[in-house]
């Protein structure tokens, strides 16, 4: 089933502005990543929170993670055109060594 | 790019043709994963080898048939697919050491059309 789940499914906004998408999942993790994926290609991993982190940030990218209510928000500030991709947020599996668990993403588009 | 390979990039086959995929790391992992994406829906793990073992397999139709020769490639052997099986088929590898954390690098992908 699925763990985590973004919002908004699709987000425009314009360039220089900040990007905000969130990752809701079900049960308790060790750790959420977030991904990127630009069109047709493969996933890039952009950072990794524990659930003993609260907050990290790489660049332009802060990374917030709220274990009590099951939630993570990527930040992307300062947006530019090639920030313009799909965005996923991915986490382990209680049940399993072996599986993340993936939402169905962020389709973010950065006008000029 | 990522140090993951995959071949071909794109593939249309017939219901009742025979296709393999290909992938290939160069990171010296240990681990490597096939998974489906189909549009709108989250990622669909399909197997996973670690050390050249299949250690997960989510319930797959027969009709997709991994093979693991070593660390460094992955096949997935096709046959009479279903045009459902339209999708991107994506590899990825992981250094294997704690794979529900580990970061993964992913492959371009392998565009698939079943007609």
């Amino acid at each position: 089933s699925q763990q985590g789940e973004e919002d908004p499914q699709a987000l425009s906004i314009q360039e220089g502005e900040n990007a905000t998408m969130n990752c809701s999942y079900k049960t308790s993790i060790n750790n959420l990543q977030w991904y990127r994926q630009n069109s047709g290609r493969g996933l890039v991993h952009l950072i990794l929170i524990r659930s003993n982190e609260r907050e990290k940030h790489s660049g332009r990218l802060r990374v917030t993670l709220d274990t009590s209510k099951k939630s993570s928000s990527l930040l992307i500030t300062a947006s530019r055109a090639a920030d313009t991709a799909s965005y996923f947020c991915a986490t382990d599996a209680m049940d399993s060594n072996y599986q993340l668990i993936w939402g169905a993403g962020t389709k973010l588009i950065i006008k000029p | 790019e990522t140090g993951v390979t995959q071949t071909p990039r794109h593939l249309v086959m017939g219901m009742t043709n025979k296709k393999s995929l290909k992938c290939e790391q160069h990171l010296g992992h240990n681990a490597m994963y096939w998974y489906k994406q189909s549009a709108k829906k989250p990622l669909e793990l399909m197997f996973v080898y670690s050390l050249e073992e299949r250690v997960e397999n989510n319930s797959v139709p027969s009709r997709f048939s991994p093979e693991c020769p070593n660390s460094s490639h992955l096949f997935l052997h096709l046959h009479t697919l279903q045009p459902e099986d339209s999708a991107l088929y994506l590899c990825a590898s992981s250094q294997g050491t704690s794979l529900s954390t580990d970061t993964q690098y992913f492959g371009p992908g392998t565009r698939l059309t079943v007609l």
